[in-house]
């Protein structure tokens, strides 16, 4: 099976640009969770989505947000960027149901925000 | 308040068993302890997850206490590949959803 992928792998941005960040899950995987990781704060979590509706939530501000289609893709959208934005951002998936959080991560996408 | 505690940092010899605790408070009470290990520059790799009591694998082990405070990661014989940091992920449980919350992560260097 092929792994999660995340593109771009890398991206520079704008102050006050906006980005979309784009995750293609396992084949099979109807749960996708995003992360930002960054040196200081680590792995925090933003969202997850389960069958194209968000089923929990991270304490990130309404800049953050993000949708998921019928065929599990997900896209994670970044309006108005600040310099705190610049992070690693990691998509994971999983089969979905249930208490279980074995998650596949991707490789992540580098942002930079200049 | 969610919160999640690991040490910074280990070192080990190599071939030694490591245990790598992780100290939690009121986690969500279906939810599994799940522990991921991370290498630069790549997304973090699913290692063991466990509810209660004893889990083992062909890489790890996970004990995890009645009162589930707390869940330690076990690597048995670890190897020079097994350098990487360890991060322990806790769902908590507020506001009609979950929390995913990593741990600050535990970076483990085995030396040869």
């Amino acid at each position: 099976k092929a792994g999660v992928t995340q593109t771009p792998r890398y991206l520079i941005k704008t102050r006050g640009q906006q980005v979309t960040l784009s995750c293609s899950p396992i084949s099979g995987h109807r749960s996708v969770s995003w992360y930002q990781q960054t040196p200081g704060q680590g792995l925090q979590f933003l969202f997850e989505y389960f069958s194209e509706t968000q089923r929990n939530k991270g304490n990130f501000p309404g800049r953050f947000s993000g949708r998921q289609f019928s065929n599990s893709r997900s896209e994670m959208n970044v309006s108005t960027l600040e310099l705190g934005d610049s992070a690693l951002y990691l998509c994971a998936s999983s089969p979905g149901g249930g208490s279980s959080y074995e998650q596949y991560f991707g490789p992540g996408t580098r942002l930079t925000v200049t | 308040l969610a919160k999640t505690t690991q040490p910074i940092s280990m070192d080990s010899y190599e071939g030694q068993e490591v245990n790598i605790t992780c100290s939690h408070n009121n986690i969500a009470t279906n939810d599994y302890i799940t522990w991921y290990q991370q290498f630069p520059s790549q997304g973090p790799r699913f290692i063991i997850q466990g509810y209660k009591t004893k889990v083992t694998n062909e890489v790890a082990s996970l004990f995890i206490p009645a009162d589930r405070k707390s869940s330690t990661l076990s690597l048995p014989r670890v190897s020079l590949s097994d350098t990487a940091v360890y991060y322990c992920l806790l769902a908590y449980s507020g506001a009609g959803s979950y929390q995913l919350t990593f741990g600050k992560g535990t970076k483990l260097s085995v030396i040869p």
